[in-house]
């Protein structure tokens, strides 16, 4: 089955302990992206990459870090979490930036306390 | 920071009305404008990715439409389902690569 599968779905964490959210598709896509959830907003984009090692800042990279060393693989890391990091996040992708939708991941509710 | 606005921001419709909402976004610099569902508890399911003035599409009972020039685009559902509950998400791009999502339209449908 075409997927993106996001892991973990949920995570408590305390302040400042590094963690990774994974994300691994399996449709080949060459563009993947990080995208997170607050109340009131829209989702909005932490990172996205274009292909291996091509990775670009979105809208709100500050406190995170990405890496694409394989086409499949795009995690999130958060190396010092902050409470206003809890958030919904979802990894998404798509074949290229041509005339296509993303395929979104189930998401990862993460809390830091 | 590019605005993406939607309206209304929820809808409540009796089963069987049909319905719109609106998407609007900066008129300048179009590449690309997603349209999504997203139902409770999962994820965003892309409806429609429209990338010229003037295109529509459809799927089922769902249309849509894009005017690039004015910057807007329309969903419409005709004759509502319950099952057509859910948020619908509109994304803007200026370039193919970043994206820039609403905060979408939460429809009801009353059975």
């Amino acid at each position: 089955e075409a997927q993106v599968t996001q892991n973990p779905r949920y995570l408590i964490t305390v302040t400042g302990k590094k963690l990774t959210v994974t994300c691994s598709q399996n449709m080949n896509h060459e563009y993947m992206s990080w995208y997170r959830q607050d109340p009131g907003l829209g989702l909005r984009q932490i990172y996205y990459s274009m292909n291996v090692e091509v990775t670009d800042k979105g809208d709100v990279p500050e406190g995170y870090k990405v890496s694409r060393k394989e086409k499949r693989n795009f995690p999130l890391i958060l190396e010092s979490p902050s409470p206003n990091q809890t958030s919904l996040y979802f990894c998404a992708s798509m074949p290229g930036t041509g005339n296509y939708g993303y395929t979104f991941g189930s998401g990862t509710r993460l809390t830091v306390v | 920071i590019l605005n993406v606005e939607q309206s209304p921001q929820s809808l409540h419709v009796q089963e069987g009305d049909s319905t719109n909402f609106t998407c609007s976004f900066p008129s300048s610099n179009f590449y690309a404008l997603h349209w999504y569902r997203w139902e409770t508890a999962k994820s965003p399911e892309a409806l429609f990715v429209m990338t010229l003035n003037g295109d529509e599409k459809k799927k089922g009972r769902i249309s849509a439409t894009l005017n690039t020039k004015e910057g807007y685009s329309y969903l419409y559902i005709k004759g509502s389902q319950p099952e057509d509950s859910a948020t619908y998400l509109c994304a803007f791009s200026r370039s193919g690569n970043q994206f820039y999502f609403g905060t979408g339209t939460s429809l009801t449908v009353i059975p």
